[in-house]
């Protein structure tokens, strides 16, 4: 089955410890993203990868760390977790463009402490 | 960043109406998408826009690119209890970042 994958779906962390919020697709696709969402904010955009080893910013990626050293595979790291990123995150891919159909991850849900 | 403003904020309707939302940006898009999001899930792509003026139906669903193209439009037609969910317009600018609206919340009453 045509999917994207999040782990964990859920996590109560501290602030200051490190964590890490993996992501994977088993359909092909070069782009992939990682959104935040909140109430009344919508999604947000934090990283994107067009490609293998090429990553970049989106629109709130202060705190955040990604790498894409495999297509399928697109972790979040949060190096230092602060109470304002508590937050939904979403993983998204699409074939090769976000004009394109994005699929999304089933979202994690995160609690900074 | 870029400002995806989306109205209404929220809207509860009967079974049967029509629906109509909309969506404004400050800057020209590209490309206008809107997605549907049900509770507890991930967004799922309903219409896809790519040209100023484009007018897409599927099935209940309508949607245009706005001239401008800086605003874009989605109506419902007949709305049913499964069309409940959050409804998010997204686009793209220049470049290669992507952007969401704030969300329209429908609720449909039987």
């Amino acid at each position: 089955e045509a999917q994207v994958t999040q782990n964990p779906r859920y996590l109560i962390t501290v602030t200051g410890k490190k964590l890490t919020v993996t992501c994977s697709q088993n359909m092909n696709h070069e782009y992939m993203s990682w959104y935040r969402q909140d109430p009344g904010l919508g999604l947000r955009q934090i990283y994107y990868s067009m490609n293998v080893e090429v990553t970049d910013k989106g629109d709130v990626p202060e705190g955040y760390k990604v790498s894409r050293k495999e297509k399928r595979n697109f972790p979040l790291i949060l190096e230092s977790p602060s109470p304002n990123q508590t937050s939904l995150y979403f993983c998204a891919s699409s074939l090769s463009s976000p004009q394109e159909t994005q699929y999304f991850g089933p979202g994690t849900r995160l609690l900074v402490l | 960043g870029q400002q995806l403003n989306q109205s209404p904020q929220s809207m509860f309707i009967q079974e049967g109406e029509d629906v109509s939302m909309n969506c404004t940006s400050s800057s020209i898009f590209n490309t206008w998408l809107w997605y549907k999001q049900d509770p507890g899930e991930g967004p799922v792509l309903l219409i896809a826009l790519y040209k100023a003026g484009e007018l897409t139906s599927n099935g209940r669903l309508t949607a245009q690119f706005g001239i401008t193209r800086k605003d874009s439009f989605l109506n419902i037609s007949a709305s049913i209890p499964s069309d409940v969910g959050i409804y998010f317009c997204a686009g793209q600018p220049t470049g290669n970042q992507f952007y969401f609206g704030t969300g329209t919340s429908l609720t449909v009453i039987p």
